[in-house]
């Protein structure tokens, strides 16, 4: 079964400050989503890859999927508080999008 | 909007209990998901089902039930509750992935279940 590991399991920056969360997959990745879980609230998607080298940008977050590499990137510029949460890689191994995993989480804390 | 709906929020069960955990999304998804999150861990899936009437085990099945008499309702089925089941549940929807490109999943805010 594919297993998709994040790093780094937490992180705490600074506000204003930029940072990378990693999502490496042990298969080839025909679909890479990204979805952000705040504390007792359910997962909001933010982006989906599926084409290697693709890059998609939504406000100041941008993802990209490097196929060959089995892993995807999430780069936030200019963190502000609202960014704080645990960040989620999911995996689409199998070209269906029916049975997706998930990534255990990035955790990240902004401060003042 | 209201998207997906999981009701209830929190419950406290007692060992050997049974309950179902509802879920409706109004978004005429074909899709439809149940997942657990442990804490530290990802989502782990447990059933999900392609329409009305179609049901599949996912990765964690054991000690659950679904079924799905509608498009809109995938409810969750604990029979004897015992402590492993103590997580946060997630309910999640989709359109059907054989369109053009796979489509996003779409959750429900969860229900935090304890048993004891």
């Amino acid at each position: 079964s594919q297993e998709l590991e994040q790093s780094p399991q937490s992180l705490i920056v600074q506000e204003g400050k930029n940072l990378t969360i990693n999502c490496t997959s042990s298969k080839t990745l025909y679909g890479l989503y990204w979805y952000k879980q705040k504390y007792g609230e359910g997962l909001i998607f933010l982006m989906m890859l599926q084409k290697g080298g693709e890059e998609k940008s939504h406000e100041k977050i941008t993802a990209k999927l490097d196929e060959k590499k089995q892993q995807s990137s999430l780069h936030i510029t200019a963190s502000q508080p609202s960014h704080a949460g645990i960040y989620l890689c999911g995996a689409d191994s199998a070209g269906t999008a029916s049975k997706l995993t998930f990534g255990t989480g990035t955790r990240l804390q902004v401060t003042l | 909007n209201a998207g997906v709906t999981q009701t209830p929020k929190f419950r406290i069960l007692k060992i050997g209990q049974s309950m179902t955990l509802q879920c409706a999304q109004d978004m005429n998804h074909n899709y439809m998901y149940w997942y657990r999150q442990d804490p530290g861990m990802g989502l782990k899936l447990i059933y999900y089902s392609v329409g009305a009437g179609i049901t599949d085990k996912g990765e964690v099945p054991n000690g659950y039930n679904v079924s799905r008499s509608t498009t809109e309702d995938f409810p969750l089925r604990l029979e004897l509750a015992a402590p492993s089941q103590t997580s946060v549940y997630f309910c999640a929807s989709s359109w059907d992935h054989r369109g053009p490109g796979n489509q996003p999943q779409h959750f429900g805010d969860g229900t935090r279940l304890s048993i004891l």
